[in-house]
């Protein structure tokens, strides 16, 4: 069973609308990590965080470490969001451990 | 901004061949990390390496080995490439403080036929 669990595998929207994704986790973590990979395979760090939220234009990132639960929103979603989010987690040390993704798709 | 550079975009090889990966970075980023990726699994550790000279196995190494003899290049060796291996291969690097964020590499899309 994966430690982390990303719901949900994929989800569709309309141009526009307001998006969350998902991600829990099984034990106690030192950071969770959201990344973006679009077509093509390059992946970027979207966000990095242990406590509260973070806001970086039209994403928002928010943890409860109480839940082990985090989510990603997207904000007034446009078809250049569509992508893979990956959620990952570390424990203390450098390593990260990944959920399988949500692919995203945003319609015009 | 650190850049991390791999080598091959996309790459087709033989069964039994000896495969090279490589990736570089520019920045004095101390740890190293070479994932794969396969559909409904997420990326997987294959090996990584904290200094040079220095490495640790990941959650699948079998078949695999790395090298690293200068800090900035990180190489992923298949010593004999299985069809198994089909992947798409991921080079990542981070400062080496617990929880600073990781750069990737853009993929190597690697297919063994």
């Amino acid at each position: 069973k994966n430690e982390v669990e990303q719901s949900p595998q994929n989800l569709t929207a309309q141009e526009g609308e307001f998006i969350t994704i998902n991600c829990s986790y099984s034990v106690g973590i030192s950071a969770l990590h959201w990344l973006q990979q679009h077509p093509g395979g390059g992946i970027v760090s979207l966000f990095m965080l242990s406590s509260g939220k973070k806001k970086h234009g039209r994403l928002i990132a928010t943890i409860n470490i109480q839940e082990k639960h985090s989510s990603l929103h997207i904000t007034a979603s446009h078809p250049r969001d569509s992508a893979v989010y990956i959620c990952a987690v570390s424990y203390n040390t450098d390593k990260l451990i990944f959920g399988t993704g949500t692919r995203l798709q945003v319609f015009p | 901004d650190v850049k991390v550079t791999q080598s091959s975009r996309y790459l087709v090889k033989r069964t039994g061949e000896k495969v090279f990966l490589e990736c570089v970075q520019d920045m004095d980023h101390e740890n190293m990390f070479w994932y794969r990726q396969d559909p409904g699994l997420g990326l997987r550790l294959i090996y990584f390496s904290y200094d040079v000279k220095m490495k640790e196995k990941g959650d699948i190494p079998e078949g695999y080995s790395v090298s690293r003899e200068k800090k900035e290049r990180f190489s992923l060796i298949l010593e004999s490439a299985s069809t198994n291996q089909t992947s798409m291969y991921l080079c990542a690097t981070d400062l080496g403080l617990a929880n600073y964020g990781y750069t990737f590499g853009s993929g190597t899309r690697l297919t063994v036929v």
